[in-house]
């Protein structure tokens, strides 16, 4: 059974590098990990994806191991703004070119000063 | 700039009293999602078009029903509202399908209250 989980929440400092983790065990091999920022009455905002190994922008890094039943986004250095829920969104391929989109529970992070 | 756009971003309607929301897109994406998120939750995918192509989740009530006119315009109809689903309701779009790993672009989604 297609599922992606996520601690519910997080507290940071100021300044502090914070870790969000998803499992997603039964991925398929050519699904990839998106990660998107949610703030109260907004929409969630794309933050990162990837495949395997790392990826890195101007934001965040994600960390896919390389059996890829996991995923780990880092945020460097994060401030009050990045007060915020948290999701990955795995698309899990299934048979006849369907696929189904998996998005996590959330994590919400609270940045203290 | 380029965005997806909701309107209204709040809805009051009446209980079982038919409703639609509107999601339009300035990205020209072929991809249109329909999302329900209730507090605290995770959105939920309710369907998606494919452009003209609706694709259905599997447990999605036949009371939520979709159109797209065209490219740019995406409409959600709730043809008998219960108060179970009072909900942020998020539009998406994206350049490619469920499986091409395009990156969503959100609205900020239209919260809708039901008396």
């Amino acid at each position: 059974l297609a599922k992606t989980t996520q601690p519910i929440s997080m507290d940071s400092y100021e300044g502090q590098e914070v870790n969000i983790t998803c499992s997603h065990n039964n991925i398929a091999t050519n699904d990839y990990i998106t990660w998107y920022q949610q703030f109260p009455s907004q929409g969630p905002r794309f933050i990162i994806q990837g495949y395997k190994t790392k990826v890195t922008n101007e934001v965040a890094s994600l960390f896919i191991p390389a059996d890829r039943k996991s995923s780990t986004l880092s945020l460097p250095r994060v401030s009050l703004s990045d007060t915020a829920v948290y999701y990955c969104l795995v698309g899990f391929a299934g048979s006849s070119n369907t696929g189904k989109l998996i998005f996590g529970q959330g994590t919400t992070l609270q940045v203290k000063p | 700039d380029a965005m997806v756009i909701q309107n209204p971003r709040y809805q009051v309607t009446q209980f079982g009293k038919p409703v639609t929301l509107s999601c339009s897109q300035t990205l020209n994406h072929n991809v249109m999602y329909w999302y329900q998120q209730k507090s605290s939750q995770a959105p939920k995918l309710l369907f998606h078009y494919y452009d003209k192509d609706f694709n259905n989740e599997a447990d999605t009530p036949d009371n939520f029903q979709s159109r797209r006119p065209n490219t740019s315009f995406c409409f959600l109809d709730i043809r008998s509202p219960g108060l179970g689903d009072a909900a942020m309701y998020l539009c998406a779009t994206s350049r490619g399908g469920v499986l091409s790993n395009q990156p969503q672009h959100f609205g900020d989604g239209t919260r809708l209250s039901i008396l």
